[in-house]
């Protein structure tokens, strides 16, 4: 079964730097790109990261992506408490040709 | 920037149908990529449908393959989903995203959601 596994929580204090880890399979985050996204409370979701670790316009160099091998990585530097948010991970999977997301992480700025 | 605006949501009874439309303001609204994604309520995104721009690839999750088929006319910029036997499931916020669509090692693929709508929300309850 094709799945993005992240943590369903993180925390960190404001300044702080936080990790928030996805791991996958060689059928979506081995073979093709991942993308991150955050959804604050009650509003929609916003692309944060693409092509692994590029940012679209407006998005502040404090958020930045990673991958390896079946595994990708969003770090968050500088930590604000309007960071607290929702943080999914998605890539094309080849095997259901379809789009996964992560279940989420849920980031708390203490 | 691009607007995206849906509308279409509503109550609906377990094995009826519903349509869901999505508005573009941008002009080149026939290069994205066009996209659906659902959120039950308290739950995390589920991708449902993509299509390209010309219309060429399109894309159903397995749980809605069947019974929903997404459309869109690019001269009026817009983007709709009819669905049908809908499930008390399929309960959930939609929205409507742009993105792109590339040609990978595997065949087609969509990616990069940008652009988001509000959402619309549907209720399929007895």
């Amino acid at each position: 079964q094709s799945v993005l596994t992240q943590s369903p929580s993180a925390s960190g204090t404001p300044g702080q730097r936080v990790a928030i880890s996805c791991s996958g399979s060689n059928s979506n985050i081995g073979t093709n790109p991942v993308n991150w996204y955050r959804q604050l409370p009650g509003t929609a979701p916003k692309l944060l990261i693409y092509s692994n670790n590029q940012r679209p316009s407006g998005v502040p160099d404090r958020f930045s992506g990673s991958k390896s091998g079946t595994s990708a990585s969003l770090a968050i530097s500088g930590l604000q408490s309007e960071d607290e948010a929702d943080y999914y991970c998605a890539a094309w999977d080849d095997s259901l040709n379809g789009v996964l997301f992560g279940g989420g992480t849920k980031l708390t700025v203490l | 920037e691009v607007q995206l605006l849906e509308s279409g949501g509503g109550l609906v009874k377990p094995g009826g149908s519903l349509r869901l439309s999505c508005a573009a303001s941008t002009l080149g609204f026939s290069t994205y990529s066009m996209n659906w994604v659902r959120q039950a309520p308290g739950k995390g995104l589920q991708w449902v449908s993509s299509m390209s721009g010309s219309s060429d690839y399109i894309f159903y999750a397995d749980s809605v393959k069947g019974r929903f088929t997404i459309s869109r006319d690019n001269a009026k910029k817009s983007l709709f989903l009819q669905m049908s036997s809908l499930r008390t499931d399929d309960t959930a916020i939609y929205y409507c995203a742009t993105g792109f669509g590339y040609s990978g090692a595997n065949g087609f693929y969509f990616q990069d959601f940008e652009y988001w709508g509000r959402g619309t929300l549907v209720t399929v309850s007895s």
